[in-house]
């Protein structure tokens, strides 16, 4: 099983900071994705990388994924209340690649 | 609304008791999803199957067995629970399994045991 490390464990910032968060494995993804999860609900997908140096955007989130494909990171820009929520990051990985694991996730908190 | 059902929303049990969850996924989602989220483990896979066959195991206790019916919905049950089996359980389903497909995830059972 991959192992996924998220890092920070958690950030509080102000409306309006900018702030990044990584995820990182020593193994090399075969892709990877990025979920947020809000209180009491379950973690719903924003993007899935999969070439290596690849950058997607969506609106004020930035998803870059490693040259190397060890390594992802996650850029927000202007951060709003509605960001506040666990950014978790996911691969696929075992034999078949049937099995979806998760990092333990970074707890974001938007202050307005 | 992701389209994954998942019943009951919240359970209160006492330990040593067996209980049963369920789960329906999106229409025409053959891939089925299990897994646990605590505080201290984040979201822990339990178990996948495809079109009612099991795929992968993670670290799913014995004391834990799930199953996916002939109309696609799945079952996991939890018996002689304990305290610590106290936590969120997701079902996630996605039309094939793996090869980076995107998997939706229900609102979850908060299982509680006292």
């Amino acid at each position: 099983t991959q192992l996924l490390e998220q890092s920070p464990q958690f950030l509080s910032i102000q409306e309006g900071e900018n702030l990044t968060v990584y995820c990182n494995s020593s193994s090399v993804f075969s892709s990877l994705q990025w979920y947020r999860q809000e209180p009491g609900e379950g973690p719903v997908l924003l993007v899935t990388v999969v070439t290596g140096g690849e950058v997607k955007k969506l609106k004020r989130l930035t998803f870059q994924f490693g040259d190397a494909r060890k390594d992802s990171s996650l850029h927000i820009t202007a951060a709003q209340p509605g960001d506040t929520g666990l950014y978790l990051c996911a691969t696929y990985s075992g034999a078949g690649s049937y099995q979806l694991t998760f990092g333990k996730g970074t707890k974001l908190s938007v202050i307005p | 609304d992701s389209g994954v059902t998942q019943t009951p929303k919240h359970l209160i049990t006492a330990t040593g008791q067996r209980v049963t969850l369920r789960c329906s996924p999106r229409s025409g989602d053959l891939s089925v999803y299990w897994y646990q989220q605590s505080l201290d483990q984040g979201l822990q896979f339990l178990i996948h199957y495809y079109n009612g066959e099991e795929r992968a195991k993670g670290n799913i206790l014995e004391r834990f067995s799930a199953q996916q019916f002939p109309d696609l919905h799945s079952e996991l049950n939890l018996s002689s629970l304990e305290l610590g089996d106290s936590a969120l359980y997701f079902c996630a389903s996605s039309v094939d399994p793996g090869g980076g497909r995107e998997a939706f995830f229900g609102q979850g059972t908060r299982l509680t045991v006292v």
